[in-house]
Formats: C-alpha cells, sequence, structure tokens
C-alpha cells in the first residue's frame, strides 16, 4: 500500500473551515483514500473516503488532486468536538487499512 | 446498532497471567479486525477475520497470541502469559464493505 504523508499537527478556530492535507504520491491507480479520525480514549471513526472524485458527507469533504499524490480533508465549520487524530490511508488490499502517525488537530474556541 | 462491543472496557492483570478480550461485532458484519494502539507504535493490525475465518494473523506478535471467531457475533482475542510490553488498548472493529466500525477498545495494564 502506498505510504501518507501529513503534518503532524495543527490549529483550528472554532466554526472556520479546517484543512488537512496529506500527500500521497505513490498512490497506485486501484488505491482508494481514506479518512478516519480519532478522538482521545475512543476508537478510530469513518470520515470519508474516495478514489478520484471529490467527495462530500454529512462529516466532510475530500479533495482529491487529479494526479491523486495528494489529498485534502475539509471539515467545514470545525467544533470542539473535532479536536482529534485524523488519519488519512491509503487502501489497496480490502482489508487492510495501515494507521500513520496522523494530524493531530486541535480547535480552540 | 449498538455498534461493536468489547468487554472489558479496563483490565489490569500480572506478568504471567492469561487475559481474553471479547468482541461483539455489528450485526450482519462479515470482517472482523483486531488492532493493538501503543504510543510507540501506533495502531497496528493483529488479525482479520471474514466470515469467522482468520485470513491474515501477520500482525500477531508471537505465538503468546492467539484469536478465535467461534460464530458471527463473538470473537476473542487470547494472550497467555501475559507480559508488560503487552500493555496496550486493544480494539476489535468489523465491517461488511469499505467502512471499519470501531469499538471502544480494551485498555490492558500488565504489571
Amino acid at each position: 500500500d502506498a505510504k501518507t504523508t501529513q503534518p503532524p499537527s495543527m490549529d483550528c478556530a472554532e466554526g472556520r473551515a479546517a484543512n488537512l492535507p496529506c500527500n500521497h504520491s505513490t498512490i497506485s491507480g486501484n488505491e482508494y483514500v481514506y479518512w478516519y479520525r480519532q478522538i482521545h480514549s475512543q476508537g478510530p471513526q469513518y470520515i470519508i473516503h474516495g478514489l478520484k472524485n471529490n467527495e462530500t458527507n454529512e462529516m466532510a469533504s475530500l479533495i482529491i488532486t487529479e494526479d491523486r499524490k495528494s489529498s485534502t480533508l475539509i471539515l467545514p465549520h470545525a467544533t470542539l468536538r473535532d479536536t482529534a487524530v485524523y488519519y488519512c490511508i491509503v487502501r489497496g488490499q480490502v482489508y487492510k487499512l495501515s494507521f500513520g502517525a496522523g494530524t493531530t488537530v486541535t480547535v480552540r474556541a | 446498532d449498538a455498534g461493536v462491543i468489547q468487554s472489558p472496557r479496563h483490565e489490569v492483570t500480572e506478568m504471567g497471567q492469561e487475559v481474553t478480550l471479547r468482541c461483539k461485532p455489528i450485526s450482519g458484519h462479515n470482517s472482523l479486525f483486531w488492532y493493538r494502539q501503543t504510543m510507540m507504535r501506533g495502531l497496528e493490525l493483529l488479525i482479520y477475520f471474514n466470515n469467522n475465518v482468520p485470513i491474515d494473523d501477520s500482525g500477531m506478535p508471537e505465538d503468546r497470541f492467539s484469536a478465535k471467531m467461534p460464530n458471527a457475533s463473538f470473537s476473542t482475542l487470547k494472550i497467555q502469559p501475559s507480559e508488560p510490553r503487552d500493555s496496550a488498548v486493544y480494539f476489535c472493529a468489523s465491517s461488511l464493505r469499505e467502512k471499519l466500525f470501531f469499538g471502544s477498545g480494551t485498555q490492558l495494564s500488565v504489571l
């Protein structure tokens, strides 16, 4: 599976959009980009995933560049409850999700 | 649905003792995963079951670890004998298709 690179941490103001970058320059054509988050003391939670098109759901939007070498997760209106570690994962084999270090996002009032 | 249910929530044991962690997946899900999380190594996949059959156990650290899934609604992860380096949070997750749903985890402390 392709490896991903994320910034270790970022801050965001409550009510503002949070844009979380992820680089996956070695991604191959059949690999999906997944985003999960882990709030302190809880299990990881699925956010969104995509292959090549931009995706949006009730939690977030996923923007994947045309060459698929990077993506951005957008939390449109961050709240304090969005403070968590966010994992960008490139998934090849159906069952294998490899979690890296992720980005620790702190939403400040 | 109640989600993935793990028990116990916390477990404190002494080195050498047997530890059994339990997981009830979401009804209807056909895949089950056991993960371990530590500060040093992050989240690691230990074993993956599909339709109750172990498909990939390459992440199981050593023979002291074993996992079973006797039916579609129950799985166990056993450590025997336990060692202090096994201290971690153990997560169970289940899925039907592409999304994994994780339980709240078992915090294991081996003294």
